[in-house]
């Protein structure tokens, strides 16, 4: 079965100006959780969604935001970019994304480059 | 808060040489997992491992969750092994997930 896609795969856009990517998560999979790659900070968790609502959140500026729909899939926005905002994003689904059965399938990321 | 640590952060390694990653939490988690992230990014299951041990191959897992600790065997190293693992696992407190900082290896030919 088709793996977790993730859309668009490299984009570039200025300081200011907001985004939005995408993630289509594994069929039958209703847990879609959000991370954020850079070199200085590794891998941090951003936002967990579950069924439609969000289940859990890091620690990141309101700035980053996300939603699901009703087939699960997943968009997260991030407004007024910030040259730190650069990095590659990942996103993984799950069966549940509970604390006891969530095993985690990555995406391919989105590497976002902020000028 | 809660620490992953792993070790070692860099290894280099001839290939046909055989290795062990570990990874140590400061705190109980769940859902252990080893990752290993491909040069394009994404990263790829190794092993689902909240406790005891598994073997895939020339790769094998095992978790201490007791002891809060985990291993990452791999044996007759390939270069396409090279690369940066990772372990993470999800917070009891919060069901947060957190991830390490990940060891690079470098296999040569």
């Amino acid at each position: 079965k088709a793996g977790v896609t993730q859309t668009p795969r490299y984009l570039i856009k200025t300081r200011g100006q907001q985004v939005t990517l995408s993630c289509s998560p594994i069929s039958g999979h209703r847990s879609v959780s959000w991370y954020q790659q850079t070199p200085g900070q590794g891998l941090q968790f951003l936002f967990e969604y579950f069924s439609e609502t969000q289940r859990n959140k890091g620690n990141f500026p309101g700035r980053f935001s996300g939603r699901q729909f009703s087939n699960s899939r997943s968009e997260m926005n991030v407004s007024t970019l910030e040259l730190g905002d650069s990095a590659l994003y990942l996103c993984a689904s799950s069966w549940t994304g509970t604390a006891d059965t969530g095993e985690l399938f990555f995406g391919e990321g989105s590497r976002l480059t902020v000028l | 808060g809660i620490q992953v640590e792993q070790s070692p952060p860099d290894l280099i390694l001839q290939e046909g040489a055989n290795s062990t990653l570990r990874c140590n939490f400061s705190d109980s988690v769940n859902n252990l997992q080893w990752f290993h992230q491909n040069p394009w990014g994404q990263l790829i299951n190794l092993f689902y491992i909240p406790s005891g041990t598994k073997q895939n191959g020339r790769l094998s897992a095992t978790t201490v969750a007791t002891e809060r600790y985990s291993l990452l065997y791999i044996s007759s190293s390939q270069t396409t092994d090279s690369g940066v693992y990772f372990c993470a696992g999800h917070l009891n407190r919060d069901d947060k997930i957190i991830f390490g900082k990940g060891t690079r290896l470098h296999i040569l030919p």
